[in-house]
């Protein structure tokens, strides 16, 4: 059972697009984190929200925490071939289980030209 | 800073045979952890630590083995590599335990390992 639900698992679009990725729970996550992965390489961390409902911008890419923390979303505005990469959340466990983090299966981006 | 190394890069195994992943940090990181990566399936934890001499087990520990005598470093055994462990593996480290603040978890370059 995943613990994180991403979607969609394959996105591919056309250069100036807007797309949205959702990660979704049913656990409350302390923080939850956007990584980017490129072929070959380890993911790379891209923003970490921890406050219900809280919104943070990294340029053209728009990250929200949901109220209950349970679920999060990544809208990217006008989408560029640069932004072409597997985009993967992550959520830190609470309590008695501090120090784990649970990844979703991720979402494969694919910006075409 | 080389941030987070690992070694080696490539790794062809025998069904059976014991190998040894290296992880090493140079950031004076308390927690480090060990992820795999199989197609489809994100990153799943395997062992991680909180500090010298202390670790615990992820969601995958099952044919692997940790330990953590040093902040600087944290090998992964396997003990009798299985084809079922055919994936890359990643190593990563964080200043501090997630869950206590925007912690930044840094990711090595991954070791892919095939065994036959």
């Amino acid at each position: 059972t995943q613990l994180l639900e991403q979607s969609p698992q394959f996105l591919s679009i056309q250069e100036g697009e807007n797309l949205t990725v959702y990660c979704n729970s049913s656990s409350v996550f302390s923080s939850l984190q956007w990584y980017r992965q490129e072929p070959g390489e380890g993911p790379v961390l891209l923003v970490t929200v921890v406050t219900g409902g809280e919104v943070k911008k990294l340029k053209r890419l728009t990250f929200q925490f949901g109220d209950a923390r349970k679920d999060s979303s990544l809208h990217i505005t006008a989408a560029q071939p640069g932004d072409t990469g597997l985009y993967l959340c992550a959520g830190a466990d609470r309590g008695s289980t501090l120090g784990r983090l649970y990844f979703g299966r991720g979402t494969q981006l694919t910006v075409w030209p | 800073n080389a941030g987070v190394t690992q070694t080696p890069k490539f790794q062809v195994l025998k069904t059976g045979q014991s190998m040894t992943l290296q992880c090493a940090q140079d950031m004076n990181h308390e927690y480090m952890s060990w992820y795999r990566q199989d197609p489809g399936m994100g990153l799943r934890l395997i062992h991680y630590s909180v500090g010298a001499g202390i670790t615990d087990q992820g969601e995958v520990p099952n044919g692997y083995n940790v330990s953590r005598s040093t902040t600087e470093d944290f090998p992964l055994r396997l003990l009798s590599a299985a084809p079922s462990q055919t994936s890359v593996y990643f190593c990563a480290s964080s200043y501090s335990i997630f869950g206590r603040g925007r912690e930044t978890q840094y990711f090595g370059p991954g070791t892919r390992l095939l065994v036959l």
